[in-house]
């Protein structure tokens, strides 16, 4: 049973650009979450999303950022015209269904972010 | 709002010493607590997790915690430590309720093990 993946690894974007990331939640796994780790800090939660529904977005910054986690396909997370401070790793974190499976998250890589 | 303190940013032990990695939470609701481990450029492995019952939470690598409500402390240990347990540890918690799932992380405690 592969892992939670997230692509790309490493992504490289220019102030002003658009920052798509992509993660594929465990087999079975319907819950995902992602994760922001800014340098020198521990993870700050972000967003936790089922199936086509946003369950609590209250980590995520007001403006330039957007997530999703369609019926079909990976979630992704959306960052417009990325801005320095957005330089961080994200990661993104999946567990079963199921009341008891919200205290199993697996973490994917992370996906390490540099706005040049 | 729930929080969690790692009392130590990087804790540096000899081989085969034991050693215990702090962590306090805040006690505002009940609540569940979690030790996760980063190795270098990697995603996060949870350790152990604390949810009801006995308050000695034994977890994978010979890791164990306590839970301990009146020094709302979930202080991780190992009696003996490895070269390979040289990585990043995050204290975890989880307020319940309509927070389910959004863990609340410590800033980490970087262990360094030295042959």
């Amino acid at each position: 049973n592969a892992g939670v993946m997230q692509n790309p690894r490493h992504l490289v974007r220019r102030r002003g650009q658009e920052a798509r990331l992509r993660c594929s939640p465990m087999k079975g796994h319907s819950h995902v979450y992602w994760y922001r780790q800014l340098p020198e800090e521990g993870l700050k939660f972000m967003v936790y999303l089922q199936k086509e529904n946003i369950i609590d977005e209250s980590g995520m910054p007001k403006e330039r950022f957007s997530a999703e986690f369609p019926k079909e396909g990976p979630s992704i997370l959306r960052i417009q015209q990325v801005v320095r401070g957005d330089s961080a790793a994200y990661f993104c974190a999946s567990s079963p269904p199921g009341q008891q499976g919200l205290y199993e998250q697996y973490f994917g890589p992370g996906t390490r972010l540099t706005v040049t | 709002a729930q929080s969690v303190t790692q009392l130590d940013s990087q804790v540096p032990v000899f081989e085969e010493a034991p050693v215990e990695l702090r962590c306090n939470y805040s006690s505002s609701v009940s609540v569940y607590l979690f030790w996760y481990v980063q190795y270098p450029n990697q995603g996060l492995q949870l350790l152990l997790k604390y949810l009801s019952g006995s308050t000695l939470v034994k977890g994978i690598n010979g890791f164990e915690a306590e839970f301990n409500k009146s020094q709302t402390s979930f202080h991780l240990r190992k009696p003996s430590v490895h070269i390979s347990d040289t990585a990043e540890y995050f204290c975890a918690g989880d307020a319940g309720g309509t927070s389910y799932g959004k863990l609340t992380f410590g800033q980490g405690t970087i262990l360094t093990v030295h042959p």
